[in-house]
């Protein structure tokens, strides 16, 4: 199994461009969720989905869009990128309450 | 609602000294508890979790954890550091659902001095 998988690694975007973060696992897990990680204020949850077709709002949502069409899949859209969202960005999936991170995708917004 | 606060950004010990991270929760139901470590440009990975057996948990790499309901605490511990253990330490807190949100501190730097 590769677990969770997130592309890219790096990304430099200008302000006002969108892209999407890729995010997928092959561990047939329902709950998946995409967390953003700034310095000294750990890990905020930014979107989360339960299973496919099911998504809702974490704690920091504006400016992301999420979409589950399938249990593997799982990408995090910016729509017109900011330099407030400049940070590392990680998915995850879940099983029995235990989380399962990918490897992190670093984004810079300038 | 669920909170969990760490105690100290950044803690330095020196090789082969105790480590002691701190882990504060508040939760208004029984909580599971976690603690997880990120070395530097890696993604999370699970330490150690209570569930509600042992309140003394024994994860990898030679650390545990204590459950504490009196003090709502689960700091975590190594009696010997090493220096491979130099990372980043999150403590997690969830309520007994499988579908609620796991909640994160805002982390402990470990740092080993030779």
């Amino acid at each position: 199994n590769a677990g969770v998988t997130q592309t890219p690694k790096f990304q430099v975007l200008k302000t006002g461009q969108s892209m999407t973060l890729q995010c997928a696992q092959d561990m047939n897990h329902e709950y998946m969720s995409w967390y953003r990680q700034d310095p000294g204020m750990g890990l905020r949850l930014i979107h989360y989905s339960v299973g496919a077709g099911i998504t809702d709002q974490g704690e920091v949502p504006n400016g992301y869009n999420v979409s589950r069409s399938t249990t593997e899949d799982f990408p995090l859209r910016l729509l017109s990128a900011a330099p407030s969202q400049t940070s590392v960005y990680f998915c995850a999936s879940r099983e029995e309450n235990i989380q399962y991170f990918g490897a992190g995708t670093r984004l810079s917004v300038l | 609602a669920q909170s969990v606060t760490q105690l100290g950004s950044h803690v330095s010990v020196s090789e082969g000294a105790l480590v002691l991270l701190r882990c504060n929760y508040s939760s208004s139901v029984p909580p599971y508890l976690f603690w997880y470590v990120q070395y530097p440009n890696q993604g999370l990975q699970l330490l150690l979790k209570y569930t509600s057996a042992a309140t003394l948990v024994k994860g990898i790499n030679g650390f545990e954890a204590e459950f504490k309901k009196s003090e709502t605490s689960f700091h975590l511990t190594k009696p010997s550091a090493h220096m491979s253990d130099a990372a980043e330490y999150f403590c997690a807190v969830t309520p007994y659902s499988s579908a609620s949100k796991i909640i994160f501190g805002s982390g402990t730097r470990l740092s080993i001095r030779p």
